[in-house]
């Protein structure tokens, strides 16, 4: 079935450094993808999201775009501060308006 | 702004006790879900309400039912309470329609003794 897949592991960087969390997915049609932040004891909120190939979707200086080609929707920031540090999820819209989560990767930014 | 409203934060029960995690919405929003995250596994659907009185059986509803007898409010019931229900409970909901935003509750963490 529908299924997004993100790199394992948490994430630890510096302020300011350079951030990717890779994204891949696997669908049958051609899904929305969504990006959503988890910040410490919240719930999950949407971060951006797009909804057909070669789409970008972009928000507080997170983007991602929507890679029809390599099926990946791979999340980028240039420089991040200690405020971002959350856990990021990736997914993907699919039948009855279901999402399909990836297994969230946690972002830990030092300052 | 969309709120979505858990009733509790934190909930402590104990094995085979009846449960009930509440959540409410107030955008008029058709859809309604019920997911646990569990550190490692992301998040999994357990059940989803398309309308009132409707519900659909997600990846995990084993050990769970769901009652939505008003458009607001969709209940998440434990009818028998065990450890490895143990977990983050989180409530969304959303308009119908391909690509539409779910939006989430802070969650219920949910302890079973």
């Amino acid at each position: 079935g529908d299924s997004v897949t993100q790199m394992e592991g948490p994430v630890t960087l510096s302020e300011e450094a350079f951030l990717t969390i890779n994204c891949t997915y696997t669908a049958t049609g051609y899904p929305s993808l969504f990006w959503y932040v988890q910040y410490p004891g919240e719930g999950l909120q949407l971060l951006l999201k797009a909804t057909k190939a070669d789409d970008k979707g972009s928000n507080k200086g997170f983007e991602a775009t929507y890679r029809k080609e390599t099926t990946s929707f791979h999340l980028e920031k240039g420089s991040v501060q200690v405020s971002d540090s959350a856990v990021y999820f990736c997914a993907l819209n699919y039948g009855n308006n279901r999402l399909a989560f990836g297994k969230g990767n946690q972002v830990v930014v030092i300052p | 702004d969309v709120k979505v409203t858990q009733s509790s934060r934190y909930l402590v029960k104990r094995t085979g006790e009846k449960v009930f995690l509440e959540c409410v919405q107030d955008m008029d929003h058709e859809n309604m879900f019920w997911y646990r995250q569990d550190p490692g596994l992301g998040l999994r659907l357990i059940y989803f309400s398309y309308d009132v009185k409707m519900k659909e059986k997600g990846d995990i509803p084993e050990g769970y039912s769901v009652s939505r007898e008003k458009k607001e409010r969709f209940s998440l019931i434990l009818e028998s309470a065990s450890t490895n229900q143990t977990s983050m409970y989180l409530c969304a909901s959303s308009f119908s329609g391909v690509g539409n935003i779910q939006y989430f509750g802070a969650g219920t963490r949910l302890s079973v003794l």
